[in-house]
């Protein structure tokens, strides 16, 4: 079983500030995705990331994915209260047709 | 379009009660999922299809039982419903497995 453990669970900044958030496993990942999830809603779709030591940016989100696909972290740059959300990775492997979910990152902006 | 959607929002039950949940994409995907999520753990992979007419279970499949009659539906069913089974409950699909998941609302379940 490929297990995704994502560090810190709690986050609580000031707007503003910069932040990482990390996503690991032991496992090989084909791919690996970031969803951001608002109160009351499902997942959204950030990223999908796929080659190892590939970094994508969005807006004030980078994300990459470690060379050896086991890892990947989101750094958000002078984060602002919207960015406020539980932040999860997924994972998917060579063969399965899912992914796999990490517990999350809950990440409070405080204006 | 709608997007994905589910039935009902929310849902009281009492120890062993039956109910069925409800999801209905419009993206005229392929593949579509039944998730739950407790706090701290995430989201778990309860059962999922690959298309029209075919189910397989995943990760915690036990106590559900799951239908894709047409290819726009899934159903997640508990057929003796009990306290363990509460949780929020998200449905999803995507064109293709590993793709871009699109979930619905959520469904928020209370089995007392």
């Amino acid at each position: 079983t490929q297990l995704l453990e994502q560090s810190p669970q709690f986050l609580s900044i000031q707007e503003g500030e910069n932040l990482t958030v990390y996503c690991n496993s032991s496992s090989v990942f084909s791919s690996l995705q970031w969803y951001r999830q608002e109160p009351g809603e499902g997942p959204v779709l950030l990223v999908t990331v796929v080659t190892g030591g590939e970094v994508k940016k969005l807006k004030r989100l980078t994300f990459q994915f470690g060379d050896a696909r086991k890892d990947s972290s989101l750094h958000i740059t002078a984060a602002q209260p919207g960015d406020t959300g539980l932040y999860l990775c997924a994972g998917g492997g060579f063969k399965g047709q899912n992914f796999v979910f990490g517990p999350g990152t809950r990440l409070s902006v405080l204006p | 379009n709608a997007g994905v959607t589910q039935t009902p929002k929310f849902r009281v039950l009492k120890t062993g009660q039956s109910m069925t949940l409800l999801c209905a994409q419009d993206m005229n995907h392929e593949y579509m999922y039944w998730y739950r999520q407790d706090p701290g753990m995430g989201l778990r992979l309860i059962h999922y299809s690959v298309g029209e007419g075919t189910t397989a279970k995943g990760e915690v499949p036990d106590g559900y039982n799951v239908s894709r009659l047409k290819k726009q539906n899934f159903l997640l069913g508990l057929e003796s419903a009990a306290p363990s089974q509460t949780s929020v409950y998200f449905c999803a699909s995507s064109y293709r497995g590993l793709y871009e998941q699109y979930f619905g609302p959520g469904t928020r379940l209370t089995v007392t």
